[in-house]
């Protein structure tokens, strides 16, 4: 069974640029969560997405964006990058996001500001 | 909110040595804990979990974690370290109602010394 996969793995953009990044979970897993990773501030909960709504939503600026097709795929959008949005964009997915539930993680995007 | 505080950001040890990791976490209702691991250059994977009964389990690689209730702790313990455990370790916490949400630890760095 494939794991999660997310595209592209590394990216370098411009600040003020925006840029979009995808997650395709596991077969017939609902909820796709999105976490920023950084040295310093180690996992942060971006959102959560299930059944193509978002179902919780973390402490970030309205920059961060995201939405869930109705395959369950997601993407996340970064409008008007700032160098701090440099991070691991880790995206994982679970069956159901509720009650007994663990998440798998994908490899990550790597996005760099400059 | 949830909270998850990670003791130790840099542990180093010799094979062989015996392992605890603490975690606590911060959160009034009822949880689901998990341990889990991130070897250089690969993706995060699930250690080990608690939803609910026996406070003591059992992970992949000879990990073990004990669920603490009074004590809002789930720390993750081996007996006998080896080499190939040289990773970064998150604690994480998401609440039963809510779990597509999780918060996680700041990680704790492990260097196992051949």
């Amino acid at each position: 069974k494939a794991g999660v996969t997310q595209t592209p793995r590394y990216l370098i953009k411009t600040r003020g640029q925006q840029v979009t990044l995808s997650c395709s979970p596991i077969s017939g897993h609902r909820s796709v969560s999105w976490y920023q990773q950084t040295p310093g501030q180690g996992l942060q909960f971006l959102f959560e997405y299930f059944s193509e709504t978002q179902r919780n939503k973390g402490n970030f600026p309205g920059r961060f964006s995201g939405r869930q097709f109705s395959n369950s795929r997601s993407e996340m959008n970064v409008s008007t990058l700032e160098l701090g949005d440099s991070a691991l964009y880790l995206c994982a997915s679970s069956l159901a996001g509720t009650g007994l539930t663990e998440a798998f993680f994908g490899q990550g995007t790597r996005l760099t500001v400059v | 909110a949830q909270s998850v505080s990670q003791h130790n950001h840099h542990v180093i040890l010799s094979e062989a040595a015996s392992l605890e990791l603490g975690c606590n976490y911060s959160y009034g209702g009822t949880v689901n804990l998990f341990w889990y691991v991130q070897y250089p250059g690969q993706h995060l994977q699930l250690l080990l979990k608690y939803f609910s009964g026996d406070p003591l389990v059992k992970g992949i690689k000879g990990f073990e974690a004990e669920f603490i209730k009074s004590k809002f702790s789930f720390n993750l313990r081996k007996p006998s370290v080896q080499w190939s455990d040289t990773a970064e370790y998150f604690c994480a916490v998401n609440a039963k109602t809510n779990a597509g949400k999780s918060t996680f630890g700041d990680g704790t760095t492990l260097t196992v010394k051949p």
